[in-house]
């Protein structure tokens, strides 16, 4: 299994603004993962993330609002720009396990006034 | 697109009730992944099935994969406090698009009252 953590934990922020959540893994990693999820429901992928190349990202879901950057094998970055109250979510990362099982951060609960 | 159907969506019983989760799909699987969300954290995986029929226990948790690999059932003896929190299901696709990839369920809280 992989430790994960993210930082900011939470976020009140103004709508308009963007705001970057960090991802951090103890171990290199090919693949990692950005998730969506309002509180007590289910998750929804935003995009992977691999090294070295361009995130892939799911129906619904744009490079314009969520750029992804990943500089390295521990690292990733995603940003939710021009935001709107629609925005306010938990947003996860997540990396993979040999199973194709996940391994989840805390999570970053985003609120947008 | 293939989708897993969770139910219940919402649990509240008793302290030593038992209970039983569901998850279904017409789509096959190649595996079935549970996971368990407690509030400020993020979901941690109870447990993989992968062969058709498939039963796994994990203390008081019994998980069973059907025999088709369309669906799953947790269940929980003796409930305790302790095992409050959101219960996911997720499948594995088995080909085309979904090949690789996760489908979530749509979740059950489960509250149990001391």
């Amino acid at each position: 299994s992989a430790v994960i953590s993210q930082k900011p934990s939470r976020d009140i922020c103004q709508r308009g603004t963007s705001l970057t959540i960090q991802c951090q893994v103890d171990s290199q990693v090919t693949m990692m993962f950005w998730y969506r999820q309002q509180p007590g429901q289910s998750l929804t992928l935003i995009a992977t993330a691999n090294q070295g190349s361009e995130a892939t990202y799911e129906s619904g879901f744009v490079i314009d609002k969520f750029p992804i950057s990943r500089p390295n094998l521990t690292f990733s970055t995603l940003t939710v720009s021009n935001m709107s109250p629609e925005d306010s979510s938990i947003y996860l990362c997540s990396v993979e396990g040999y199973g194709y099982e996940q391994y989840f951060g805390p999570g970053t609960r985003l609120t947008v006034t | 697109t293939q989708l897993l159907e969770q139910s219940p969506q919402f649990l509240s019983i008793q302290e030593g009730e038992n209970l039983t989760v569901y998850c279904n799909s017409s789509s096959v699987f190649s595996s079935l992944q549970w996971y368990r969300q407690e509030p400020g954290e993020g979901p941690v995986l109870l447990v993989t099935v992968v062969t058709g029929g498939e039963v796994k226990k994990l203390k008081r948790l019994t998980f069973q994969f059907g025999d088709a690999r369309k669906d799953s059932s947790l269940h929980i003896t003796a409930a305790q406090p302790g095992d409050t929190g959101l219960y996911l299901c997720a499948g594995l696709g088995t080909g085309g698009t979904s090949y690789g990839k996760l489908t979530f369920g749509q979740g059950t809280i489960l509250t149990v009252h001391p």
